[in-house]
């Protein structure tokens, strides 16, 4: 089975710059999740998806962040603009719904904002 | 709301020798628990949960953890440690009950190993 595939890797940007990062779920999990997780900290939830639908989106800040899960697969999270706090990995993590007893995670996009 | 406090930023234990990483967790109602690893340049991976039933969970790598209900605790423990144990290793908690129950994730212990 293949895991949850995350793109880029990497990313460097200037501050004010936009940026966006690409996830692929398990095929079939119905819940995706966006954690940001900033050096030296746990992940922090930013946004979870039901299907194509925002399930939570709280701690989203929505003036320079946007999700979107069209179709109910993918999922793109885009800023704009960044700063410079904004430097953390983003994980992407799927489950096959919500309250489910596991969420796989995958490899996580380092952002470095200068 | 859930919360989960890691009560330890940092463990540094010789090879061999065991280990325990400590996981206190806060909740008005049932909740399963996690414990997750993450090796350096990684996503996380998950190590052993407790759903219900026998208090003592056993996971992948030779990791236990035990749930302690009225200490509201869920400890990681394994006997004897290997350099390849050297990570960040995270509690999480999540309601299975709430239609919108999320992962709340601890502030992380690294793990790191002596030789």
């Amino acid at each position: 089975e293949a895991g949850v595939a995350q793109s880029p890797r990497y990313k460097i940007i200037e501050k004010r710059q936009s940026v966006a990062f690409w996830c692929n779920p398990i095929s079939g999990h119905a819940t995706l999740y966006w954690y940001q997780q900033i050096l030296g900290q746990g992940p922090k939830l930013l946004i979870q998806f039901q299907n194509n639908g925002v399930v939570d989106d709280s701690q989203l800040p929505k003036d320079r962040f946007s999700a979107e899960r069209l179709k109910g697969v993918d999922s793109t999270l885009k800023i704009q603009p960044a700063k410079l706090e904004d430097s953390a990995v983003y994980l992407c993590a799927s489950s096959s719904q919500t309250g489910a007893t596991e969420a796989f995670f995958g490899q996580g996009t380092r952002l470095t904002v200068v | 709301a859930q919360s989960v406090t890691q009560l330890d930023s940092q463990v540094p234990v010789f090879e061999e020798a065991p280990v325990e990483l400590r996981c206190n967790y806060s909740s008005s109602v049932s909740v399963y628990l996690f414990w997750y690893v993450q090796y350096p340049n990684q996503g996380l991976q998950l190590l052993l949960k407790y759903l219900s039933g026998s208090t003592l969970v056993k996971g992948i790598n030779g990791f236990e953890a035990e749930f302690n209900k009225s200490q509201t605790s869920f400890h990681l423990r394994k006997p004897s440690v290997h350099i390849s144990d050297t990570a960040e290793y995270f509690c999480a908690v999540i309601s299975p009950y709430s239609s919108a129950s999320k992962i709340i994730f601890g502030s992380g212990t690294r793990l790191s190993i002596r030789p």
